[in-house]
């Protein structure tokens, strides 16, 4: 089955404790990208990647690294997590860009406190 | 500034009551606008893409439209299960999707 896969689905930390959000995808495309999604500021893009080892930054990138050394794989990292990165967080794919239309993971739901 | 504005917020609607959803926009050079569905605890999922004015597009009973400022989704004789958010973005440039704030629709039996 065609799909983004993220993990955690849950997570609960402390402030500056950091973490990596993995995330999959096994349609072989090579546009991928981070989003969080908050209540009354919908979803926001982090980061996105044309390809691999190509990067760059979305409308919030502060305190988020990624990286895509594999086609399948872009990671999202909080080197020093706080709690206004508290939040829904998901993952797209689509075949070489937006254009395309997204391919959506399940979603990782962060709460630091 | 670039915007995406959804209305309504919220629609609550009985089977079979037919109606649409409003988004409208404020891009330079639209490259292209998306509907997304949103179930609850779920990512969203893509519905379609329309490019220019005048163009639609169909999906069982849902149909979506787009003009030079807005974009409508009608959804025809709803039944229960396209209960969901339904979330508008634009293609603003580059790689970048705008989303708008979605509208969250329910229909009950």
């Amino acid at each position: 089955e065609a799909q983004v896969t993220q993990n955690p689905r849950y997570l609960i930390t402390v402030t500056g404790k950091k973490l990596t959000v993995t995330c999959s995808q096994n349609m072989n495309h090579e546009y991928m990208s981070w989003y969080r999604q908050d209540p009354g500021l919908g979803l926001r893009q982090i980061y996105y990647s044309m390809n691999v080892e190509v990067t760059d930054k979305g409308d919030v990138p502060e305190g988020y690294k990624v990286s895509r050394k594999e086609k399948r794989n872009f990671p999202l990292i909080l080197e020093s997590p706080s709690p206004n990165q508290t939040s829904l967080y998901f993952c797209a794919s689509s075949y070489r860009g937006v254009a395309y239309g997204y391919t959506f993971g399940s979603g990782t739901r962060l709460t630091v406190v | 500034e670039d915007q995406v504005t959804q209305s309504p917020e919220a629609l609550r609607l009985q089977e079979g009551e037919s109606s649409s959803l409003n988004c409208s926009y404020t891009v330079s050079g639209l490259r292209g606008l998306f509907w997304y569905r949103q179930d609850p605890g779920k990512g969203p999922e893509f519905l379609f893409t329309l490019y220019s004015a005048g163009e639609e597009k169909e999906k069982e009973r849902l149909k979506a439209t787009l003009t030079k400022k807005e974009s409508f989704l009608h959804i025809t004789a709803p039944k229960p299960e396209d209960s969901a958010t339904y979330l508008c973005a634009v293609h603003q440039g580059a790689q970048k999707l705008v989303f708008g704030q979605g509208t969250r629709l329910t229909i009950n039996p």
